[in-house]
């Protein structure tokens, strides 16, 4: 049974840092992961999906990484901004499971302070 | 011109009444989903529908009924509402494709009293 973990629960950082969020999987055998960022209150939007094939991922400020064989991934945020504020979750979507379906990990909460 | 929305946004209901929580995708993909998310803020699948048709049940409760009239649409309908039922619903959409990016809508928060 595929479980994911996001390390850490919260983070707080001043405005300007880079930071790393993390994500783990207990089976490597996926067909993709999904970062996606929670607003209060709103929905999810999707941040960067990474292939299985693929190692990373690109989009302005966010970078995220794939190390399948060792079931982990990071969201890097280069030059943190207050609005950067909210709840980032990491989800895959494994081999031989229903189909499409995606198992969250629990979610980081960050805060970025002006 | 949302990609996923969801109707209401905010539910509060009483035990043991019946609702329902419609979704409507117009990104013309051909799977839907709903997700739970708890107080603790767990996110785990409900059900998902593929061109009208079930595909997933992830053991949910026979209370919950998902409807989909046509590819685009999938309501959830909830009988005899419990305490326990209080989460955010998430409807979502992607392509058939089990590689495929997922969209979601904004929730329902639903709270029973």
């Amino acid at each position: 049974k595929q479980e994911v973990t996001q390390i850490p629960a919260a983070l707080s950082v001043p405005e300007g840092e880079n930071l790393v969020l993390n994500c783990s999987f207990t089976d490597s055998a996926i067909y993709n992961l999904q970062w996606f960022r929670q607003d209060p209150g709103k929905g999810l939007t999707s941040l960067l999906l990474i292939q299985s094939s693929q190692r990373e991922q690109t989009s302005g400020r966010l970078n995220a990484s794939l190390d399948k064989s060792s079931g982990r991934s990071t969201l890097y945020i280069a030059a943190s901004q207050p609005g950067d504020s909210a709840t980032y979750l990491c989800a895959v979507t494994s081999v031989g499971t229903s189909y499409g379906k995606l198992t969250f990990g629990q979610g980081t909460i960050l805060t970025v302070h002006p | 011109d949302t990609a996923v929305s969801q109707t209401p946004k905010y539910l509060v209901t009483q035990m043991g009444n019946d609702k329902s929580i419609k979704c409507e995708q117009n990104l013309g993909h051909d799977t839907m989903y709903w997700y739970k998310q708890d107080s603790k803020k767990f996110l785990k699948i409900m059900f998902s529908y593929n061109n009208k048709e079930l595909i997933i049940n992830e053991t949910v409760p026979n209370r919950f009924s998902p409807k989909s009239p046509d590819k685009a649409h999938l309501n959830l309908h909830i009988n005899s509402l419990e305490l326990g039922d209080s989460a955010v619903y998430f409807c979502a959409s992607s392509p058939f494709n089990l590689a495929a990016e997922a969209f979601f809508g904004q929730g329902t928060r639903l709270t029973v009293v």
